[in-house]
């Protein structure tokens, strides 16, 4: 069974930081997707990560992927109240669309 | 990207009592998702809906719970039946809507909050 865990769950940070949200999974993946969450809304894609070494970034937000080590990161840069939301990794398998979530990260950027 | 529209987007509901959450595609899509989101928690897939044929459950949800239909290429439903204060969840329809460096990628309705008394 796929299992997707993220750290830390809760993470409280000064506008202008420097932080990373981690995501490890269990078995083996081909694709492994970052998601943003507001309170109150839906999800919204960020970034999706395919092969070993991939990195993608917007803006503040910066995603990894080491499959060999099934691990993800989404490293935030010199934050600002904005980026405040939940942030979710999921991963998928070989089974088309399905995906397993990761808990979320609830990220506060305090001013 | 596809835009989903799902209602109703929250109701109170009483213990014992079935309550039909429709999610609604701009496009044809062929598979849709069904989530839920129990309060500070993760989403957890609970099935996925293709036109024409029933529902493939995940481990731990079955028919006579949730069922859902799915009568068309862009509509489909999710019943909640039976409904206990366990069910108090967001539940969250989603689809496969267009295609990032080659992965396709899931778009989420804005889900639809039900509190069981």
């Amino acid at each position: 069974e796929l299992k997707v865990e993220q750290n830390p769950l809760f993470l409280s940070m000064q506008e202008g930081k420097n932080y990373t949200i981690y995501c490890n999974y269990s078995t083996t993946s081909d694709r492994l997707y970052w998601y943003r969450q507001d309170p109150g809304k839906s999800l919204e894609s960020l970034f999706v990560l395919l092969s070993n070494g991939a990195v993608k970034q917007e803006g503040r937000l910066m995603a990894s992927l080491d499959t060999k080590a099934r691990l993800s990161t989404l490293h935030i840069t010199a934050a600002v109240h904005d980026l405040s939301a939940t942030y979710f990794c999921a991963v998928g398998t070989s089974r088309g669309s399905r995906l397993t979530f990761g808990e979320g990260t609830q990220l506060t950027v305090n001013p | 990207s596809a835009v989903i529209s799902q209602k109703p987007s929250r109701d109170i509901c009483q213990r014992g009592t079935s309550l039909t959450i429709q999610c609604q595609v701009d496009s044809q899509v062929t598979m849709m998702f069904w989530y839920r989101q129990q309060p500070g928690q993760s989403l957890t897939l609970i099935a996925t809906a293709n036109q024409g044929s029933e529902a493939t459950y995940e481990s731990g949800f079955v028919i006579d719970k949730f069922p859902i239909s799915r009568p068309n290429l862009t509509f489909s439903t999710l019943t909640v039946s039976n409904m206990s204060p366990e069910d108090s969840s967001i539940y969250l329809c989603s689809v496969e809507a267009g295609v990032i460096s080659g992965a396709n990628v899931l778009t989420f309705g804005a889900g639809s909050r039900l509190t069981v008394l």
